[in-house]
């Protein structure tokens, strides 16, 4: 495993259904991400995991929207009740605490949801 | 709130010339500032990851600047190629209750025409 891996690429779904992404981290790295990008923008924050524990939460992220990390190794986001505005691209990255703030985020390709 | 701000929102050049990206941000508490690189419909690469006590990195034919006190940042490509058409993101680190966020910005799309 040479990267950050997630599942499906492309989802296609229709309004009030539910859907789950996967993601699969770098092994070893014990922080997982969660961002969200719409067209034409940059990736806003979602949510963060520091092994099994989720340590921070965007206001982004509303009640239909739940992060899991079991066993601190792969994720999934579900978002329950889609609505048309949940259409955008999701992204995973990892990275390994070294001890301070400064390790480096690797991102996966994401998953593109479209609701129909 | 930080808020991060590129300039141009796109930009369109002839082959082999070089280039300047603009970075803002309005918060100069970062631990660090990173230069992305995203390709349609991809997901983002890192290119150059510049610490806060730092002024530039360089990492061969990009050169990535941080002015904390004024909160800029540029991104320089020098002899540009058509393979470095892409969306160029910067994004800076901030501490958030004892882990870590990326604020980003809404990236500089780059075509380098032949």
């Amino acid at each position: 495993d040479t990267g950050v891996s997630q599942n499906p690429r492309h989802k296609i779904t229709k309004r009030g259904q539910n859907v789950t992404f996967r993601c699969d981290p770098i092994s070893e790295h014990n922080r997982l991400y969660w961002y969200r990008q719409t067209l034409g923008q940059g990736p806003e924050f979602l949510t963060y995991f520091q092994n099994e524990a989720q340590l921070e939460k965007s206001r982004l992220l509303s009640d239909r929207f739940s992060a899991e990390r079991p066993k601190g190794s792969f994720s999934t986001l579900e978002i329950q009740r889609t609505e048309q505005g949940d259409s955008a691209m999701y992204l995973c990255a990892s990275s390994q605490t070294s001890g301070g703030p400064t390790d480096t985020q690797y991102f996966g390709p994401g998953t593109r949801l479209t609701v129909l | 709130k930080q808020e991060v701000t590129q300039i141009p929102a796109a930009l369109s050049v002839p082959e082999g010339e070089n280039l300047v990206l603009n970075c803002s941000f309005t918060d100069s508490a970062i631990y660090n500032l990173q230069w992305f690189r995203q390709d349609p419909g991809k997901g983002l690469t890192s290119l150059l990851l510049i610490q806060s006590s730092q002024r530039e990195q360089t990492s061969g034919r990009l050169n990535a600047s941080l002015d904390k006190s004024s909160g800029r940042s540029t991104l320089y490509i020098a002899a540009s190629q058509p393979g470095d058409s892409a969306t160029y993101l910067c994004a800076v680190l901030i501490l958030t209750g004892g882990g870590n966020k990326l604020t980003f910005g809404t990236g500089t799309q780059l075509k380098v025409e032949l």
